[in-house]
Formats: C-alpha cells, sequence, structure tokens
C-alpha cells in the first residue's frame, strides 16, 4: 500500500519556466491537500478538493493552478516559476476532509533560480 | 478566524524525561486538533486527535496530549522521551464553525533528545 505518492521530489526550475507536480493516492480518499513549507512558517495550504470534481483556494494560491483529475489524482501546476515560489511541497488526502487525519506525501523540493 | 500558535522553535530533553510541546489554538466554534510529527526528508505522520470526549488523548509512539478548553491548549506529552523522538512535531486545527475543510498548521517546534 502505497499511501500517497509525489512525483518529483526534487527538482529545479528556471526562473519563468512552467511544471506539474503529481500526487496520486491509493487509499480511496474523497479530499486532497497541497500545502508548501517554508522555514519557520509551518505548512500552508496552497489549494485543496473536497471531493473529486471540486477545487478551492486555500491561504496562498496566487501563480498557481490544480487540476483534480480523478478521485486519486490531484495535480499542482506552476505556470510561471518565481524564486518566491522555492520550497518543499507536499500533497495530502484524507478520508473525510478536516474531519480525519491527513496523511501526507514525502514532499517536493523545488528550487527557482 | 483560525490559528494555531507553537510557542517554542526548540525544545531541548534529556532521555527519560518527561517532554512538553506546546499549542494554543484559536477558533470561533469547536475545535478539532491533531498532532502530527515530521522525520529529516519524511512527510507528515498523523500522531493524535483530539475530536470529543475525554480531554486526554492518547496516540501513536506513546505520546498523548491534553485537550483544556478554557486555556485553549493542546499540548503533546510522553512521561519518558528517546532518542527517536526528536523530530519537527506540527499542531493543526480545524474549526468546526466555518466548515472550512482543511487544516490550519503551527510553525513547528523542533523536538532534540539528548541521549
Amino acid at each position: 500500500n502505497a499511501g500517497v505518492t509525489q512525483t518529483p521530489k526534487f527538482q529545479v526550475l528556471k526562473t519563468g519556466q512552467s511544471m506539474t507536480l503529481q500526487c496520486a493516492q491509493d487509499m480511496n480518499h474523497n479530499s486532497m491537500y497541497w500545502y508548501r513549507q517554508d522555514p519557520g512558517m509551518g505548512l500552508r495550504l496552497i489549494y485543496y478538493s473536497a471531493s473529486e470534481g471540486t477545487t478551492d483556494k486555500g491561504e496562498v494560491p496566487n501563480g498557481y493552478n490544480v487540476s483534480r483529475l480523478n478521485k486519486r489524482e490531484f495535480s499542482l501546476r506552476l505556470e510561471s516559476a518565481a524564486p518566491s515560489q522555492t520550497s518543499v511541497y507536499f500533497c495530502a488526502s484524507s478520508e473525510f476532509g478536516g474531519l480525519t487525519e491527513a496523511f501526507f506525501g514525502q514532499g517536493t523540493r523545488l528550487t527557482v533560480v | 478566524a483560525q490559528s494555531v500558535a507553537q510557542p517554542e522553535d526548540q525544545v531541548n530533553v534529556a532521555e527519560g524525561n518527561p517532554l512538553t510541546v506546546k499549542c494554543t489554538y484559536s477558533v470561533s466554534g469547536n475545535p478539532y486538533l491533531f498532532w502530527y510529527v515530521q522525520y529529516p526528508n519524511r512527510g507528515l505522520q498523523f500522531l493524535l486527535k483530539y475530536i470529543t470526549g475525554d480531554n486526554l488523548v492518547k496516540g501513536s509512539y506513546g505520546f498523548e496530549a491534553e485537550f483544556n478548553k478554557s486555556q485553549t491548549s493542546f499540548h503533546l506529552k510522553k512521561p519518558s522521551a528517546l532518542v527517536s523522538d526528536s523530530a519537527l512535531y506540527f499542531c493543526a486545527v480545524r474549526d468546526l464553525q466555518t466548515g472550512a475543510n482543511n487544516l490550519f498548521f503551527g510553525t513547528g517546534t523542533r523536538l532534540t533528545v539528548i541521549p
């Protein structure tokens, strides 16, 4: 049972480049999330998807877009990367939103130069 | 608005001693409270949660947390610390009243257990 799988694990982008972070869960969870983790800031929610077919903005959505492709997959896209988007990105899923515990992927370390 | 505060960036404790990692929260309604642990280069792992009922919640790896409504606190505790407990600990809250379908995390507390 893989849980939550994120790809890639590491990425270096040049300013202005675009990329998509992939996330898939095999636990049949309804809700999925994208967080970014920055030193001294904890985890901040970028976007979430309460259920298949819905997405909503979190605390820090600017510069990002998401797609809930199906129940398993939730991708995060950076259309034009900026150095301020250098961070560690975590995907998570939970069975019923904030009512149940979230399971996290191992993270993607993104550097924008 | 919901918020979580972890007042200590760093906590050091000797192996075998009791440990406490502090968390206070602010919500407009009743909270759901969670503790997560993060080991180096890993994602967060769930430790325990409080939803309702007994104020003392027991979780994984011998950890427990006490919900105190009057002090709006949810401190994480363990009677006897292990070196392997050294990690980054996050408190998180969901506000039932707002219905927001996500968790708000604190900034984290780095626990170091000294052999």
